[in-house]
């Protein structure tokens, strides 16, 4: 059964890079056409989309966090990675990876069916 | 962007009563080519990632019990339980898969009264 799990410092101080990674276990992050997410939650508050990336390398981001947002795959690891640059206070959040619905196979356009358990981070100094 | 706008912000009502939450979106998200609305509905449950109950408007997902139901189109959705049961309790979440950004309404937090 396929498993994701987000890993990283649960602590950045502001201005320098927070960087997770999603370790996909249980199946291979590249026999499958998806693009896998990143979703943000600041405490409190609702679901924000960071941005996806296809097992191949191409990525999709929230325009709003563009300017600062990387987002990578690694399948040698089974795994995909996010950095976040120039961070500030509001970008304390928890931070889910995941993986679309099945019959949003291949498209960028998705719904998330599976989530990891989520990582928080805080940006303090 | 396509904003998401869910009413009300806080709903409580009694066990096996019903719960009705609303989710409006700023664009049209039906694609008239498979005639098909790119809405989806999550709740989640405090501590716990959200889980995807509704797909396309309308459709459970596997496992989601038959007292959730989701109807709309175009830019006005709902999402209804029948029965309120004890373990609905949650914060739900509508989102637009239309285009990019993807985009999730504000959430509505649901508890017993």
């Amino acid at each position: 059964q396929l498993r994701l799990q987000e890993s990283g410092p649960g602590l950045v101080k502001p201005s320098e890079t927070l960087s997770l990674t999603c370790s996909v276990s249980g199946g291979s992050i590249s026999s499958t056409t998806y693009y896998w997410g990143w979703i943000r939650q600041p405490p409190g508050m609702g679901l924000e989309w960071i941005g996806s990336i296809y097992y191949r390398g191409s990525t999709s981001y929230n325009p709003s966090l563009e300017s600062r947002v990387s987002i990578s795959v690694d399948t040698s690891k089974n795994q995909f990675s996010l950095k976040i640059n120039s961070v500030t206070v509001a970008d304390t959040a928890v931070y889910y990876c995941a993986r679309p619905a099945t019959f949003c196979s291949g498209r960028l356009e998705a719904v998330f069916d599976l989530w990891g358990q989520g990582i928080p981070v805080t940006v303090s100094s | 962007d396509i904003v998401m706008t869910q009413s009300p912000d806080s709903l409580a009502v009694s066990l096996g009563e019903k719960a009705t939450i609303n989710c409006k979106s700023s664009q049209n998200v039906f694609h008239s080519a498979n005639s098909k609305n790119y809405l989806a509905w999550y709740h989640q449950k405090p501590g716990q990632p959200p889980k995807l109950l509704i797909s396309w408007a309308s459709t459970r997902e596997s496992g989601v019990p038959d007292r959730f139901s989701a109807s709309g189109s175009g830019t006005d959705f709902t999402l209804t339980i029948s029965s309120l049961q004890a373990e609905d309790v949650a914060v739900y979440y509508c989102q637009q898969y239309y285009r990019t950004p993807l985009t999730f309404g504000q959430g509505t937090n649901l508890e017993i009264k």
